[in-house]
């Protein structure tokens, strides 16, 4: 089955700095990619998604990147604000096979300090 | 629109006592995802349900859990004779399809003392 690593496990940047967070994942099959970010005592909500049809996705400060070759992707975020301060999770699945179930890597702690 | 919903958002319970956890999905999804998030680690797939139907239950951790889906809408996830393991975060999500974004409710905390 699918697997999804996911590093570093956590991260400090400056405010202002860029944060980047990598992923890897095993099944080729995979073609959808989701970045989910969760605040403390909160439930994780999308960010931005990517699909197996394009290389790299942008939303104003967030920006993803794949490589399906090499199997990983990753999540860059520009000048980071203390509010970017959560814990983001990476996922893979097959979208449009018969679950599309997520299989998440275990989460990024990023810490944005002012 | 109303988001996902579940309750109770906090159940604690003894050890070997039933538990049932509901999840009320976006009206109109008719995908529905159960995970679990135990302290600190990421999110486990649980069960997928499309309408009322479960076509892979191998991601239940055992055969104390079940889940099922009325009316192509409200799950419950069950859990019995819990066991102290079995303490998370159960997220539900839901989708429009499985090809769509996954929303996720708020979680209920389990503790079983």
């Amino acid at each position: 089955g699918e697997n999804v690593e996911q590093h570093p496990s956590t991260l400090s940047v400056q405010e202002g700095d860029s944060a980047v967070i990598k992923c890897t994942y095993s099944d080729s099959a995979s073609n959808y990619f989701p970045w989910y970010k969760q605040e403390l005592g909160k439930r994780p909500q999308l960010i931005i998604d990517i699909r197996s049809n394009v290389g790299e996705k942008k939303d104003q400060r967030i920006a993803v990147t794949l490589n399906k070759t090499a199997k990983h992707f990753s999540l860059h975020i520009t000048e980071t604000q203390p509010e970017d301060s959560a814990v983001y999770f990476c996922a893979a699945s097959i979208s449009g096979g018969s679950q599309g179930n997520l299989i998440f890597g275990k989460g990024t702690k990023l810490s944005v300090k002012p | 629109g109303a988001g996902v919903s579940q309750s109770p958002s906090n159940k604690v319970t003894e050890k070997g006592k039933d538990v049932e956890l509901r999840c009320d999905p976006i009206s109109g999804h008719t995908a529905l995802y159960w995970y679990r998030q135990s302290l600190g680690q990421g999110l486990e797939f649980l069960i997928y349900f499309q309408g009322n139907s479960a076509p892979d239950k191998s991601g239940l951790p055992s055969d104390r859990f079940s889940a099922e889906r009325t009316g192509g809408s409200v799950s419950t996830l069950t859990i019995q004779r819990t066991q102290q393991e079995d303490s998370a975060v159960y997220l539900c999500a839901s989708s429009l399809s499985s090809l769509d974004t996954q929303y996720f409710g708020p979680g209920t905390r389990l503790t079983v003392l």
